[in-house]
């Protein structure tokens, strides 16, 4: 089906640095979603977006929903080891039976 | 809040066996169900959307009568894969959203499924 454009695919950072990914979309969403998965578990839900230009954190994560509704970013301040995993953006339109559509992920890997 | 069980989370079994997957939502009801399935290092592909008491929706290139979907109360779905062979082996995942308002889709651990 039809994938959301995440970027970059995977990252190998140093503890400590920030860590910024993103994703874009052809086509307009009411909301966007961001989730964790770690091997061999199902996706966790970090953050949700329900209105443009809505900026939210979570501790150490923010994320934004892009004033188009066509992108989100989200970013990691002072990252740690427990933070690798592979994060993935998805898009979700309510009038669209609320499917999900899912980017690539991003594979992030952490160096102490 | 908000937990989905899934079970169990890891099954091998023989060619030709059928194999059934639970999914539950422990703390909310659910009127709709996604069942997913991912292959390594890629993302997660929609099977089909499984509503209480209705029929599912597949995906297109879904075989509906290879993968059962039965969604029989708000806090249950299951998924049987029937007749499995090796190629079905991967990492099904279900997901549950709640019933009310915008709810964001949350996900059971997954199960992941090898055929001999």
């Amino acid at each position: 089906g039809q994938q959301l454009n995440q970027s970059p695919q995977s990252m190998f950072i140093q503890e400590g640095e920030d860590v910024s990914m993103n994703c874009t979309s052809s086509s307009i969403f009411n909301t966007w979603l961001w989730y964790k998965q770690e091997p061999g578990e199902g996706p966790v839900l970090l953050i949700a977006l329900y209105k443009a230009g809505e900026l939210t954190s979570n501790g150490r994560l923010t994320a934004q929903f892009g004033i188009t509704r066509k992108d989100s970013f989200l970013n990691i301040s002072a990252s740690i080891p427990s933070d690798v995993g592979i994060y993935f953006c998805a898009g979700q339109n309510n009038n669209a039976g609320n499917m999900l559509t899912f980017g690539g992920g991003t594979r992030l890997m952490v160096k102490p | 809040g908000a937990v989905v069980s899934q079970h169990p989370s890891w099954v091998i079994c023989k060619s030709g066996t059928s194999v059934k997957i639970e999914c539950r939502s422990l703390d909310f009801q659910a009127t709709t169900m996604f069942w997913y399935r991912q292959f390594p290092k890629q993302s997660l592909m929609l099977m089909a959307t499984s509503n209480e008491g209705s029929k599912a929706t597949y995906e297109q290139g879904v075989e509906k009568d290879k993968f059962l979907i039965n969604h029989a109360s708000l806090t249950l779905s299951t998924l049987t894969v029937t007749s499995a062979h090796p190629e079905d082996s991967s990492f099904y995942i279900c997901s549950a959203r709640g019933e009310t308002g915008v709810q964001p889709q949350h996900f059971g651990d997954g199960t992941r499924l090898s055929i001999l």
